[in-house]
């Protein structure tokens, strides 16, 4: 299966809002996780089950979507989440989207 | 509390092998999964296989499939990856992971750069 993100680069500014894509060659049903990934670290798990937060995950990120379409929402971004956000299906084997990257403008 | 910390760095030659570990801490070893994930620069991530200690079970995927072992030793509390005959493409930090129930990946060691070079 193939994830397909968009858009590859955003540039946003502190405190505003933002919402990324994330897309599956075909159905992964609702085994979609998000993770963050900071210059020089490990992944950190963000959502999985498309929508649900992992422990101590703050309330500003969110997810939703089904089947082949999946967002992930940032509220009020704060500059430590300035950063690499990857989507990964684990319906079937796993694999990982090509990222989108956060950056300030 | 859960930690995965993996084996140092590593330079190998075309051709050669390497073996990276990762060794669990904060959970019973066994009862969970452990992947392994590797990162080329710029790149996505890619995922590997597993394995899962208790049962014995391991899967790879179809690009490591012959290539790569992937092995355990639950005494020690400890998951390897073996990869042999590199080649300057598989240049790239190897992590293991843990994975959930669900099929996420809930703890992540600290990755092992892995530099492929004549």
């Amino acid at each position: 299966i193939v994830m397909t993100q968009s858009p590859a680069t955003l540039s946003v500014s502190p405190g505003e809002r933002v919402t990324l894509s994330c897309r599956a060659s075909q159905s992964v049903s609702s085994n979609l996780a998000w993770y963050q990934q900071r210059p020089g670290q490990a992944p950190r798990l963000l959502i999985y089950d498309a929508s649900t937060r992992a422990t101590g995950i703050p309330a500003r990120f969110s997810g939703s979507g089904s089947g082949t379409e999946f967002t992930l929402t940032i509220s009020g971004l704060q500059s430590e989440d300035f950063a690499v956000y990857y989507c990964q299906q684990y319906n079937n084997w796993i694999t990982f989207g090509q990222g989108t990257r956060l950056e300030i403008k | 509390q859960v930690q995965l910390v993996q084996s140092g760095a590593e330079v190998k030659k075309p051709g050669a092998s390497v073996k990276v570990s990762c060794k669990a801490s904060g959970y019973s070893f066994i009862s969970y999964s452990l992947h392994w994930v590797r990162q080329a620069p710029g790149q996505r991530l890619e995922w590997m296989g597993w394995i899962n200690a208790g049962i014995g079970t391991r899967k790879y995927s179809q690009r490591f499939q012959g290539r790569g072992t992937i092995s355990s030793d639950t005494s020690a509390n400890t998951a390897y990856m073996e990869l042999n005959s590199l080649r300057p493409e598989d240049t790239a930090v190897y992590y293991c992971a843990r994975v959930t129930s669900a099929g996420n990946f809930d703890y992540w060691g600290q990755g092992t750069l892995v530099t492929v070079s004549s």
